[in-house]
């Protein structure tokens, strides 16, 4: 069974310009979520998706982060513009559906430096 | 909200020996389920074992035992017969037990180095 696709795996940019991050989860997985780990720290859940609906996005900063689950399948996260403080490894995890409380199977993350 | 907090940043053990980490949580919730997760330096994530509050008994996966303290709120993961391929950051995690959206709440991590 393929796991959680991410891509890319790096990436650099200078600070305000735009990025997005690409997330595939495990075949079947209704549920998708986006985490922010920032060097040092534990993963921060930013938006979760069952679906192609959003469940919980209470800490994703709206006015410069978006995300979309279209066909609920593959979903992108994006950052326009970017902040030094964006620097982090975003990780993208899935589960099969979130009543049952399934484990989460996360993807290799993207780690993104903002210059 | 709830809050995870792993007092130990790093440990070091030796290869056949056993370590364990600690980790506490606050919570004013009744029904809950909690996480150890290795995240080995490539970065990928992996379950290591999970507990339900629910259950009295301490979950077990091989090497990996936990010791569940509902009532003081503790947590911590034992890790026996420590191996070089153990050497990774683990974290602490918290799920509330709830209908819908089942958020991962996780402590700062333990750096834990098996020495040969």
């Amino acid at each position: 069974e393929a796991g959680v696709a991410q891509s890319p795996r790096y990436k650099i940019i200078e600070k305000r310009q735009s990025v997005a991050f690409w997330c595939n989860p495990i075949s079947g997985h209704a549920t998708l979520y986006w985490y922010q780990q920032i060097l040092g720290q534990g993963p921060k859940l930013l938006i979760q998706f069952q679906n192609n609906g959003v469940v919980d996005d209470s800490q994703l900063p709206k006015d410069r982060f978006s995300a979309e689950r279209l066909k609920g399948v593959d979903s992108t996260l994006k950052i326009q513009p970017a902040k030094l403080e964006d620097s982090a490894v975003y990780l993208c995890a899935s589960s099969l559906f979130s009543r049952t409380k399934e484990t989460q199977y996360f993807g290799p993350g993207t780690r993104l430096l903002v210059l | 909200a709830q809050t995870v907090t792993q007092s130990q940043p790093e440990m070091s053990v030796q290869e056949a020996e056993t370590v364990t980490l600690s980790c506490t949580y606050d919570t004013s919730e009744s029904n809950y389920y909690l996480f150890w997760y290795k995240q080995p330096p490539s970065r990928q994530m992996i379950l290591v074992i999970r507990q339900e509050a629910y259950k009295q008994q301490n979950a077990t996966e091989n090497r990996f035992s936990v010791n569940f303290q509902k009532a003081a709120k503790s947590f911590s993961l034992k890790i026996s017969d420590s191996q070089l391929g153990d050497t990774a950051m683990y974290f602490c995690a918290f799920m509330k037990h709830r209908a819908a959206g089942n958020k991962l709440t996780f402590g700062g991590g333990t750096r834990v180095l098996v020495k040969p």
